[in-house]
């Protein structure tokens, strides 16, 4: 059964922190890792990543995968009460002609001013 | 705008009572899921489609059916609902078999059964 675990699970800092959330897991056939942000309602995306060692990075945020030990983390520096959400990690496996997400727990960031 | 749209939004259901949830999007895509979340398990697949009249079993399938008779809607139907089905139900959908990364998301419906 495919498996991921995010760590921690929740985590109080305060603006201008620099946090770092994990993300394990295991997977028969591995395609893609994702993380995705959720406020209030709908998640949105934020990246994806296929390959060893490469960073994906957006502003503030970034990210990276290590196939070999099968994590990724993601790091937001200079927070602001505005990064405050769950983070959400998936990892894509094929299925067949088709594939799958499994998503981890989430993990929820609240920063304060 | 609309990108994926949920309706209805939220709804109180006794059990036994059936009800049906409506996913549309407008961004002609294919493949277009059913997830529910629940506190501290995630988002946990229950059905999709890969095609219009298409649809596949997910990871918790049980007590629910689903219908894709046109390209553009997602139905999620509970035909007796069990207090284990109140949860946030979340329709997303993809252009692509998720390769491209990104999973449009509506914005949930919130179901609860007493």
């Amino acid at each position: 059964e495919d498996k991921v675990v995010q760590s921690p699970l929740s985590l109080v800092v305060h603006e201008g922190d620099t946090v770092t959330l994990n993300c394990s897991y295991e997977v028969t056939n591995f395609r893609s890792l994702l993380w995705y942000k959720q406020e209030k309602k709908a998640p949105t995306f934020l990246f994806m990543l296929t390959s060893s060692g490469i960073e994906k990075k957006s502003g503030r945020l970034s990210s990276i995968l290590d196939k070999k030990e099968l994590f990724s983390i993601l790091n937001i520096t200079a927070t602001q009460t505005g990064d405050s959400a769950v983070y959400l990690c998936a990892v894509e496996a094929p299925t067949g002609a088709n594939s799958k997400l499994t998503f981890g727990k989430g993990i929820t960031l609240s920063v304060r001013p | 705008n609309a990108g994926v749209t949920q309706t209805p939004k939220f709804r109180v259901l006794k059990t036994g009572q059936s009800m049906t949830l409506l996913c549309a999007q407008d961004m002609n895509h294919e493949y277009m899921y059913w997830y529910r979340q629940d506190p501290g398990m995630g988002l946990r697949l229950i059905h999709y489609s890969v095609g219009e009249g298409t649809t596949a079993k997910g990871e918790v399938p049980d007590g629910y059916n689903v219908s894709r008779l046109k390209k553009q809607n997602f139905l999620l139907g509970l035909e007796s609902a069990a207090p284990s089905q109140t949860s946030v139900y979340f329709c997303a959908s993809s252009l692509w078999p998720l390769h491209t990364g990104e999973l449009f998301f509506g914005e949930g419906s919130r179901l609860t059964v007493l």
